[in-house]
């Protein structure tokens, strides 16, 4: 078929390094977002989650940080392992349009053994 | 684990087929979302239900219809299947309860391939 859209940006890491993966949102009044992770072949997971009134909340191996300032989002998975490699969607949460989430591009998070 | 499922997984089907794309959910979500995703790109909204009775179209054009007559079902219908409409269809529920930021599920997705 058809592809519509953008093709996905790649983050290649080394297993055991650190990865950081970032996401540029667009609206200034969204105020919850979360990080979503998809494997091939599956529909995307919730990873992690954060409010607007935040700027950083930690969960297991990962840390997604929030700028308000620069509308800016990032997910930071510590010592990356090859179960990690899946594309990554940054969501913004916008009350405006019946608090209906809007979906980043994604990234590809390709680990290297 | 979510509760929300989507049949068939996939579908190989033959050009001018009408085809319904199942989804069902059992966790009462009162919101419902279709998205279309092509391999390794973004994901794209095609259709939304805020609850029973209640479709909107999202902010990919597509000649698919959907209906809502229980909450706990969603499908989606092409009446005339093209190699266009080749592609991942993922369903999604949300709650819509008084603490707003709610997870939204997905389910597995169907793989659509036209002929």
């Amino acid at each position: 078929g058809e592809s519509v859209g953008l093709h996905l940006p790649t983050l290649s890491v080394q297993e055991g390094d650190n990865s950081i993966i970032n996401c540029a949102y667009s609206n200034s009044a969204s105020d919850y977002f979360i990080w979503y992770k998809q494997e091939s072949g599956k529909g995307p997971q919730f990873i992690i989650d954060i409010r607007s009134n935040m700027d950083k909340r930690q969960g297991q191996r990962v840390t997604v940080l929030l700028n308000k300032t620069v509308k800016h989002l990032s997910l930071q998975i510590a010592a990356t392992q090859p179960g990690d490699s899946a594309v990554y969607f940054c969501a913004e949460n916008i009350p405006k349009y019946g608090n209906k989430l809007v979906f980043g591009a994604g990234t590809i998070l390709r680990v290297k053994s | 684990e979510a509760d929300i499922y989507q049949t068939p997984r996939y579908l190989v089907i033959g050009t001018g087929k009408k085809i319904t794309l199942e989804c069902s959910q059992t966790m009462g979500h009162d919101k419902m979302y279709w998205y279309q995703q092509d391999p390794g790109m973004e994901l794209h909204l095609i259709h939304y239900s805020y609850g029973v009775n209640s479709t909107e179209k999202g902010d990919l054009s597509s000649e698919s219809t959907v209906s809502r007559i229980r909450t706990e079902h969603f499908p989606l219908t092409l009446e005339s299947a093209r190699p266009s409409h080749t592609s991942q269809y993922l369903c999604a529920s949300r709650d819509s309860g008084p603490g707003f930021y709610n997870e939204q599920f997905f389910g597995p997705g169907t793989r659509l391939t036209v002929l």
